[in-house]
């Protein structure tokens, strides 16, 4: 089982709506998860961290299930500038001991229609 | 305040060829991250410092090596390029506080070996 999974998509949904994004992670012992944007041919950017409690963002909100190893994305009143992939990042111990590096997710791609 | 730098933007080598692809980062970070990125592969750590005069290997080490010059700059070398280095290579540094982190990208490197 991959450390991160995530549904690759393509998403494509009309301006308005609203799409959720999941992803499972395998190492129990993650500790800090979040959310990336990644523009065609550009960087991953930082979306938002993953807290237990769930946190939201404008239209975007985030949730962490610890227990079935498992968090999400929901995106309401999708924006054409919406339109991108969204990376699912967690902590791993495989690499740096207890330094936790990051894992990413392959992404889910998004795509926004007038 | 320019964050993180990467040379070149875009390289073409051919098979057994050497180069360095350059990283600097300006906010005083002590960990920086070398990625790359394939199409349905996602990102994937080649190497990490997690300090000025360490080195550590990520998930995929092989055909690379690293030098992390001082605490801005952060190397990564290919020896002897092969078409399956054709890729996105991504540098990165990382601010932790606790177990929150910001991770921000330089630009990326655009590699074609043919």
């Amino acid at each position: 089982r991959k450390e991160v999974e995530q549904d690759p998509g393509p998403f494509n949904v009309p301006e308005g709506a609203t799409v959720a994004f999941n992803c499972t992670y395998s190492n129990s012992a993650s500790q800090s998860f979040f959310w990336y944007r990644q523009d065609c041919r550009k960087e991953p950017k930082l979306l938002m961290s993953v807290y237990s409690s769930g946190n939201e963002d404008g239209r975007f909100t985030a949730q962490l299930n610890r227990a079935s190893q498992y968090i999400s994305l929901l995106i309401r009143d999708s924006k054409l500038s919406d339109s991108a992939t969204y990376l699912c990042v967690v902590t791993s111990l495989n690499y740096g001991g207890s330094q936790g590096n990051l894992i990413f997710g392959k992404g889910t791609k998004l795509s926004v229609k007038p | 305040n320019a964050g993180v730098t990467q040379t070149p933007k875009f390289q073409v080598l051919k098979t057994g060829q050497s180069m360095t692809l350059q990283c600097a980062q300006d906010m005083n970070h002590n960990s920086m991250y070398w990625y790359r990125q394939d199409p349905g592969m996602g990102l994937r750590l080649i190497y990490y410092s997690a300090s000025e005069g360490t080195t550590d290997k990520g998930e995929v080490p092989n055909g690379y090596n690293v030098s992390r010059l001082n605490k801005r700059e952060f190397s990564l070398r290919l020896e002897s390029a092969a078409p399956s280095q054709t890729s996105v290579y991504f540098c990165a540094s990382i601010l932790r506080s606790g177990q929150n982190y910001e991770q921000y990208f330089g630009p990326g490197t655009r590699l074609t070996v043919t």
